[in-house]
Parts: structure tokens; sequence; C-alpha cells
């Protein structure tokens, strides 16, 4: 099966641009979906397709992807944006679905 | 507006069965637009698919799990369920139940999520 892989953490000055990656070969075929999980909660869908956003998700956040790599962009980092970032696809062995490990974003 | 929401015992024994119940609020169960899944998180990790269902019962299980994993579908009480054999503390974790939606044969995700159950694996 395939992995996905993202770097463990990250950090960006309130205010700043921070571009989340996730890498995994299952991306040059099947879109990634972003998930934003604060400590406690759930995660919540951000990202989906291409670049659509979820309801309710601020145009701050917004998707790309290229080759095996996919990125979440946030644009003017909130404090409340601090969180853990997973991403997810389908593996491309099957009919499964595979995470990243998750990046945890630290707003400064 | 879809709920999800997660029941089952807190604590199971090891080599004990997980059993897990997702009760689904404002959307059938039998909506052939989607599938219904388990993910879960052990303490301070990421997340980790399980399996997903349809209302028909086609199931798709995690193949590190398969050979441990039951998932069933009760449209007469818009729920679904989740079995897991043999557990150990390996298996001691948040789970979640998610509504998992798909466009194409390209694009998949989950939303909604429910709250999440932690069980814990332990005598």
């Amino acid at each position: 099966s395939s992995e996905l892989t993202q770097d463990p953490a990250v950090s960006v000055a309130l205010g700043q641009t921070v571009r989340i990656t996730c890498q995994g070969d299952s991306l040059r075929r099947y879109s990634v979906s972003w998930y934003q999980q604060k400590p406690g909660q759930a995660p919540v869908l951000v990202i989906y397709g291409k670049n659509s956003r979820a309801s309710g998700i601020p145009d701050r956040f917004s998707g790309s992807s290229s080759g095996d790599t996919a990125s979440l962009t946030i644009t003017g980092a909130q404090a409340e944006d601090e969180a853990d970032y997973h991403c997810n696809s389908r593996d491309s062995g099957g009919d499964h679905q595979i995470f990243g490990g998750g990046t945890k974003v630290t707003v400064l | 507006q879809v709920h999800l929401q997660e029941s089952g015992p807190g604590l199971v024994k090891p080599s004990g069965t997980l059993s897990l119940t997702c009760s689904v609020s404002g959307d059938s169960i039998e909506n052939p637009n989607f599938y219904w899944a388990w993910i879960r998180q052990p303490p301070g990790k990421g997340l980790e698919w399980i399996g997903s269902i349809y209302y028909s019962g086609t199931t798709y299980y995690n193949l590190s799990l398969k050979s441990r994993v039951t998932m069933s579908v009760d449209t007469s009480k818009n729920h679904f369920s989740l079995e897991m054999t043999s557990v150990t503390a390996a298996d001691t974790a948040v789970y979640y139940c998610a509504r998992r939606h798909s466009s194409g044969a390209w694009i998949f995700w989950f939303d909604p999520w429910g709250q999440g159950t932690l069980v814990t694996v332990s005598s």
C-alpha cells in the first residue's frame, strides 16, 4: 500500500503565509483532502478535490497539487489556525484510504 | 445538518472484542451517495483509516486490520457498527466515525466526523 508523508511540525508568524505539504505516489492519481484538528476535538474538513473549501472554511485556506505532492496554504495565518493538519487520499493500490502523519502548525 | 455519534464501552480487556456503534441523524444511512467509515487515532499519533461500508453491506477494510475487523450496517436503526477482535494495548485510540463522500473515482473526503470515543484496552 501507499504512504503519505507530512512534515511533523511547522511554524508561522501571525499574519504570514505557511505551506503544509503532503507527499505520496497516490497523489499522482487521486485527489487529496485536508483536515484541521484542534486539541481534544475531532478533525474538520478543510479542503477537498482540486481546491474546494468546505463549508465555513475561510478563504485564507487554499489547496494545490503537482505530481506526487499536495499543499495546503494558509495565507495570513491567524491564531485560531494553530492546529494539526492531516492529509488523506485514496490508496493507489485499491479502494482504501490513507492518511499522512499530520503536521502541527504553530502560529507565533 | 448531519450528525454522527459514536457509542460503546470505553474499556476493553486484552484479547477481547471492541464493539462500537455510530448513530447517524440528519441523513439516511441508505443514501446512495455515501459510504460510512471508521477512523482511529492512538494517543499522540496520526489518523488511521479502519474501513468503510455501504448501506448494501459492501465493505472495504484496512489490510493491516482486515483479519480482526467486521463492519455492519443496520438500516432500520440508521446506524453502522464496528467490531474488532483480539484487541491489544496497541488498539487503544480515539475511534471516529465519518461520512465518506466521493466525486468520480478520483476524489474522496470525510465529512462530517463524529466527536470520537476513547477506547482503552487494559486489564
